[in-house]
């Protein structure tokens, strides 16, 4: 059972570069989100998702987007890469039922340069 | 807006001492409240919950009770073991689960 699964587990990017970070989940989870953790702050929600084809905004959003095609993937993209964008990034999902927990993914290390 | 406050660490035991990592929340309503633990490399794992007052919450020899009077939710452990070695995250959520709020997180470090 591989859980939720996030590539690249490094990437180094130059300001103003794009890509996206891959988030996918094999427990047909609807609840999807994306988290940034960085030092002394714990981690922020980014965004989120509770089901395909529905999104939403979490605490920081700003220089992100998502969308959400299929339950299983909820890819978060950098349109424009900025150094206050290096953080660890955690893709994490939630089954239904108020016991579920969340799941989260072993984490991608970006750094912007 | 909600908030969670942990104490700083790092913290740092010998095998076998008596654990408090100390955490309050702020929350508009009645929180679910939760720990959870992150080893080194990896993502972060549930380590226990409480969704209403009084509940206590445990695992692997780890105890909180959710205090709704003092707003807390401390976690506990008697004997504390190298491998508890991890940073440990008190959260709460409105929403049984989802939009987690997190603290910044305690580093653990346990000496043999």
């Amino acid at each position: 059972n591989a859980g939720v699964t996030q590539t690249p587990k490094f990437q180094v990017l130059k300001t103003g570069q794009s890509m996206t970070l891959q988030c996918a989940q094999d427990m047909n989870h609807e609840y999807m989100s994306w988290y940034r953790q960085d030092p002394g702050m714990g981690l922020r929600l980014i965004h989120y998702s509770v089901g395909a084809g529905i999104t939403d905004q979490g605490e920081v959003p700003n220089g992100y987007n998502v969308s959400r095609s299929t339950t299983e993937d909820f890819p978060l993209r950098l349109l424009s890469a900025a150094p206050s964008q290096t953080s660890v990034y955690f893709c994490a999902s939630r089954g239904t039922g108020n016991n579920s927990p969340l799941h989260f993914g072993n984490g991608t290390r970006l750094t912007v340069t | 807006g909600d908030s969670v406050t942990q104490m700083e660490g790092p913290v740092t035991l010998s095998e076998e001492a008596f654990l408090t990592i100390n955490c309050t929340y702020t929350a508009t309503g009645y929180p679910s409240l939760f720990w959870y633990v992150q080893y080194p490399g990896e993502g972060l794992q549930l380590l226990l919950k409480a969704t209403k007052a009084d509940d206590k919450g445990s695992n692997k020899g780890f105890e909180a009770t959710y205090r709704k009077e003092t707003t807390s939710f401390h976690l506990e452990k008697g004997s504390v073991q190298v491998s508890d070695s991890a940073v440990y995250f008190c959260a709460l959520s409105m929403e049984y689960g989802n939009k987690l709020v997190f603290g910044a997180g305690t580093i653990l470090r346990v000496k043999s």
